[in-house]
């Protein structure tokens, strides 16, 4: 099966907090690419990251790190010292890339509230 | 660089009338366009992939006579919902698929509000 599982419905935070986004994939593939997208109430999907399977190393952006785990079939997404803007639904999305399979799987989205 | 635009933003129809939500890649061709449908607060669910010149592949569950969808050229692909009833009110984006294919990044317009009444 190919499937992403984000396991956190909505998360509330105060401004400042660290906060980790998880996701939680399965896939029969060997090659896969996984993505992180932003999508705020305006509703307009925004990139944040893609990460073949081939490359765990961690990332970090800013303010932004992914945490790419293959063991544990896992990409967690964490927000250090969050802020207000931040607020907004974040879908974590699988791609396999073998066997001509060109679908994007998303994952349900973790809702992520920052108050001031 | 690849920029996807949606035309229009936000519609609202009556029942039983067609509408047609245009997508457009700006500045690459997009051989490929897929194009989702969200239900509020849920996530971002695959309708159909459209590929210029041919048939558009539908989901199971999508009916195709109701989600009408073309893909005339390399940077144009409609989704017409035809005979529009309230429970097709949703969020629909499309997406374009960039030059790189094996990574199978994708481009996401904007989005469209479809509010039949």
């Amino acid at each position: 099966a190919q499937k992403v599982t984000q396991a956190q419905t909505e998360i509330s935070v105060v401004e400042k907090e660290d906060v980790t986004l998880d996701c939680v994939y399965e896939t029969r593939d060997t090659t896969y690419y996984l993505f992180w997208y932003k999508q705020p109430p305006s509703g307009e999907l925004v990139f944040l990251i893609r990460r073949n399977s081939f490359d765990e190393q961690n990332e970090i952006s800013g303010r932004y790190s992914w945490n790419f785990q293959k063991s544990t079939s896992s990409f967690n997404f964490t927000i250090t010292a969050s802020q207000v803007v931040d607020s907004a639904v974040y879908f974590c999305a699988l791609r396999p890339i073998s066997g001509g399979y060109n679908k994007l799987i998303f994952g349900a989205g973790t809702r992520l509230a920052v108050h001031p | 660089g690849a920029v996807v635009s949606q035309h229009p933003s936000r519609v609202i129809c009556k029942s039983g009338t067609s509408v047609k939500i245009e997508c457009r890649s700006l500045d690459f061709q997009a051989t490929t366009m897929f194009w989702y449908r969200q239900f509020p607060k849920k996530s971002l669910m695959l309708m159909a992939t459209s590929n210029e010149g041919s048939k558009a592949t539908y989901e199971q569950g999508v009916e195709k006579d109701k989600f009408l969808i073309n893909h005339a050229s390399l940077t144009l692909s409609t989704l017409t919902v035809t005979s529009a009833h309230p429970e097709d009110s949703s969020f629909y984006i499309c997406s374009a698929r960039g030059r790189d294919r094996a990574s199978g990044e994708q481009y996401f317009g904007p989005g469209t509000r479809l509010t039949v009444t």
